[in-house]
């Protein structure tokens, strides 16, 4: 049973759009959620993260939401460029378990100029 | 600054062979984990390890060993390989037990087993 799903396969945009990536989780034990870029024969590169004691996490064109009761996430990206095209993976983690991150299948990116 | 590194790049393997998978980081880190991503799948936890000398299963730990003997080291091993696990191995590392602190990855083995 998934308990982190990304259930866009895909999404794509126009540059200077805003691109808006989804995240679900059934897990209410999770407190920190994390979104990774990955680059094609590249390992996967921290992007933003967010804890559950926050609504909201800006990094310059990356903004993370959390909606607890909803258990949902998402990532924005403000202006998209088309150096964003990749795979996006939201993780989640709680204590324990060495923190080890629960992985979402990934939604690909395309950013269109 | 080297980061995470992961040793092979590519292995093909035949069926029942065996083979160690390395890792090493440079960032003093304790944490460090081995996750394998399939085709159409996030990545999965296999084994982790909290610290040198220590490891525990994750979510896929059938079919594979770890040691950590030096804490800069974290060696993923395939006693009698099987098609199935064929995939893009990950390594990655982290330190500290702070939550904010994210883990970093090597850039993968891809392991083929005929």
């Amino acid at each position: 049973d998934q308990q982190v799903k990304q259930n866009s396969p895909s999404l794509s945009v126009q540059e200077g759009r805003i691109s808006i990536l989804n995240c679900d989780y059934t897990n209410s034990m999770f407190d920190y959620f994390l979104w990774y870029k990955k680059y094609p024969a590249e390992g996967p590169t921290f992007l933003i993260s967010i804890s559950s004691i926050k609504d909201k996490n800006e990094d310059g064109r990356f903004t993370v939401f959390l909606n607890k009761s909803a258990k949902h996430l998402s990532l924005h990206i403000v202006p998209s460029q088309p150096g964003d095209s990749a795979v996006y993976f939201c993780a989640a983690s709680r204590w324990g378990a060495g923190t080890a991150l629960i992985f979402g299948k990934g939604t690909t990116l395309s950013v269109s100029s | 600054n080297a980061g995470v590194t992961q040793t092979p790049k590519f292995r093909v393997l035949k069926t029942g062979q065996s083979m160690t998978l390395l890792c090493a980081q440079d960032m003093n880190h304790e944490y460090m984990y081995w996750y394998r991503q399939d085709p159409g799948m996030g990545l999965r936890l296999i084994h982790y390890s909290v610290g040198e000398g220590t490891t525990a299963k994750g979510e896929v730990p059938d079919g594979y060993n770890v040691s950590r003997l030096k804490k800069q080291n974290f060696l993923l091993g395939l006693e009698s390989a099987a098609p199935s696990q064929t995939s893009v191995y990950f390594c990655a590392s982290r330190g500290g037990t702070e939550r904010n602190q994210p883990q970093h990855f090597g850039d993968g083995t891809r392991l083929s087993i005929l």
